[in-house]
């Protein structure tokens, strides 16, 4: 595996489910991100991890979760969703904050 | 409040013309400014990138002009093909931000052979 891979790729959940997106980043970098893409809106980036302590939190409820076991690996974990999170949730990595690479992104659905 | 605008929305062009992506932004903090070209069902990938520093620069036929006065900065497609057909974003950040991205809505290009 290169680069950023992201597991599952789509992903549909009840508002009542408890789900995990997982992202792995194989670029020996020491930043991850969440970010939430939704139609005709910016990137709105969720989370920063940086050497495994997360440095930022934009607001998001808390029915998001991240999780940062190690530098390589980051966890979204979803709980109680609204049918409004339906969105692509990419996640990032870089050097130090620079060039961030993204993975292919998890295509969520919420019913 | 969105502190990277941009536009247009959406550009058809056709094979071999000039698109071009502008963006406005007010934070005079911002240090760092990247584009991203994101095809359908990818996630977006760097294109270029620039610094206050300079004026401009290019990279194959991407260009980047950048007006640090009127605090806007611009994406060109040289020679553009239909392969160039995809979502373009800029986007900026301050220094030691730990590379937190403000994005722009995105500019939808559209190369017709």
């Amino acid at each position: 595996e290169t680069g950023v891979t992201q597991t599952p790729r789509h992903l549909v959940m009840g508002m009542t489910n408890k789900k995990s997106l997982k992202c792995e980043q194989h670029l020996g970098h020491n930043a991850m991100y969440w970010y939430k893409q939704s139609a005709k809106k910016p990137l709105e980036l969720m989370f920063v991890y940086s050497l495994e302590e997360r440095v930022e939190n934009n607001s998001v409820p808390s029915r998001f979760s991240p999780e940062c076991p190690n530098s390589s690996h980051l966890f979204l974990h979803l709980h109680t969703l609204q049918p409004e999170d339906s969105a692509l949730y990419l996640c990032a990595s870089s050097h130090g904050g620079w060039e961030q690479f993204f993975g292919p992104g998890t295509r969520l659905t919420v019913l | 409040q969105q502190q990277v605008k941009q536009s247009p929305q959406s550009l058809i062009v056709q094979k071999g013309g000039i698109p071009i992506i502008n963006c406005a932004y007010e934070n005079t903090a911002f240090d760092y400014f990247p584009w991203y070209q994101q095809f359908p069902g990818k996630g977006p990938a760097l294109l270029i990138a620039i610094r206050p520093d300079v004026s401009e620069k290019k990279e194959g036929r991407f260009t980047i002009s950048f007006n640090k006065s009127a605090k806007q900065f611009s994406l060109h497609i040289m020679d553009s093909q239909p392969g160039d057909s995809a979502t373009y974003f800029c986007a900026a950040s301050q220094p030691d931000s730990w590379g937190k991205l403000q994005f722009g809505a995105g500019t939808q290009v559209v190369v017709t052979p």
